[in-house]
């Protein structure tokens, strides 16, 4: 069965302060992709980043890092300086080759509140 | 703007009614997926189109039907609505299988 969780329902942080997002993901196939979406208050889902399953290595993108780490099946995202406009309900989800129509699974989201 | 549109942005219908959500993809994309995302049970996948053809489908309920036609643009059709089907619908759509999704702002249906 494949699973995505994230533990973590909500986060309150003060503006400039570093956050981190736990994801951790299960599934059986050893060909997968997975995803960050971040929700902002105006609803829509924007894509984040990608990374398949052979690659580990950890990305930065300006003030968002992700981490990768098959060993403990996790993919965690960090947000460096976090600002009031980061303040959005993020997405981790996976998809994998044994799901011919590689949907995703999403886990249940976590609600970061910046305050400045 | 991800390039995928979706209308109507709200909806507010009636219990017994039906519905059409219309989706049109990021040109060049052949895939389009429907999600529902809803208080209890989160974003879920619905059902899947490529190239007009379906692919797979989730947990979408018989009550449910999508179809995606020649120009690729997707129609997802509610009948018989219920309260319990008040969500928020998406549409992504990808380029190929598998590929990053991307998604439509999402129609907010309402049932009274």
């Amino acid at each position: 069965a494949q699973k995505v969780t994230q533990a973590q329902t909500e986060i309150s942080v003060v503006e400039k302060e570093d956050v981190t997002l736990d994801c951790v993901y299960e599934t059986r196939d050893t060909t997968y992709y997975l995803f960050w979406y971040k929700q902002p208050p105006s609803g829509e889902l924007v894509f984040l980043i990608r990374r398949n399953s052979f690659d580990e290595q950890n990305e930065i993108s300006g003030r968002y890092s992700w981490n990768f780490q098959k060993s403990t099946s996790s993919f965690n995202f960090t947000i460096t300086a976090s600002q009031v406009v980061d303040s959005a309900v993020y997405f981790c989800a996976l998809s994998s080759l044994g799901d011919s129509s590689y949907k995703l699974i999403f886990g249940s989201g976590t609600r970061l509140l910046v305050r400045p | 703007d991800s390039g995928v549109t979706q209308t109507p942005k709200h909806l507010i219908t009636a219990t017994g009614q039906r519905v059409t959500l219309r989706c049109s993809p990021r040109s060049g994309d052949l895939s389009v997926y429907w999600y529902q995302q809803s208080l209890d049970q989160g974003l879920q996948f619905l059902i899947q189109y490529y190239n007009g053809e379906e692919r797979a489908k989730g947990n979408i309920l018989e009550r449910f039907s999508a179809q995606q036609f020649p120009d690729l643009h997707s129609e997802l059709n509610l009948s018989s609505l219920e309260l319990g089907d008040s969500a928020l619908y998406f549409c992504a759509s990808s380029v190929e299988i598998p590929d990053t999704q991307y998604f439509g702002p999402g129609t907010r249906l309402t049932v009274l």
